[in-house]
């Protein structure tokens, strides 16, 4: 099955600052997802990435798929309260296309 | 975008009855639909995959009779938890595959047996 590795597992940053979460596969992945909840509530979808190299950013959040495709990371640029919340990253195999697997999840504070 | 309905976002039950969670896809049409578990401070955990007009695929470990899974239609999957006990008591969320918008969760079934 698909593993992914999420860290940090929490972060308290001071408002403003740049912070950097990773997400990192056992396996190939087909598909990665990025995904912002407060929890208790549903998925918020940030970005889908599938090629390998592939960068993408929506307002100050930029992620990234490594060339290998086994290993994303995301990037917060000048940190708002509003960021806060737990960060999950998602994946699909090809073998089980349709099929997700999730991170542990990181939990992400940002200091007023 | 793609939305995806789920009801009720909350509900509490007595032992050993059973509840019923829906999930619509309110734009799209789903042939797949996914439900989820969630522990707290933990991570999603696939349950199983419901498909329009057949039977779920469960995953390893989920017991097929405590949750039914019925993908009646193209917009429409229900999870019932049944004889629900304490330890059923969980976050439950439900997604479906939205085209070119990939996946779309609903906005999750707080469910707590008492």
């Amino acid at each position: 099955s698909q593993e992914l590795e999420q860290s940090p597992q929490s972060l308290i940053v001071q408002e403003g600052k740049n912070l950097t979460i990773n997400c990192t596969s056992s396996k190939t992945l087909y598909g990665l997802y990025w995904y912002k909840q407060k929890y208790g509530e549903g998925l918020i979808f940030l970005m889908m990435l599938q090629k390998g190299g592939e960068e993408k950013s929506h307002e100050k959040i930029t992620a990234k798929l490594d060339e290998k495709k086994q290993q994303s990371s995301l990037h917060i640029t000048a940190s708002q309260p509003s960021h806060a919340g737990i960060y999950l990253c998602g994946a699909e195999s090809n073998t089980n296309a349709g099929k997700s697997t999730f991170g542990d999840g990181t939990t992400l504070t940002v200091k007023p | 975008g793609a939305v995806v309905s789920q009801h009720p976002s909350r509900v509490i039950c007595k032992s050993g009855t059973s509840v019923k969670i829906e999930c619509r896809s309110l734009d799209f049409q789903a042939t797949t639909m996914f439900w989820y578990r969630q522990f707290p401070k933990q991570s999603l955990m696939l349950m199983a995959t419901s498909n329009e007009g057949s039977k779920a695929t469960y995953e390893q470990g989920v017991e097929k009779d405590k949750f039914l899974i019925n993908h009646a239609s193209l917009t429409l999957s229900t999870l019932t938890v049944t004889s629900a006990h304490p330890e059923d008591s969980s976050f439950y969320i439900c997604s479906a595959i939205a085209g070119a918008d990939g996946y779309t969760f609903g906005s999750g079934t707080r469910l707590t047996v008492v």
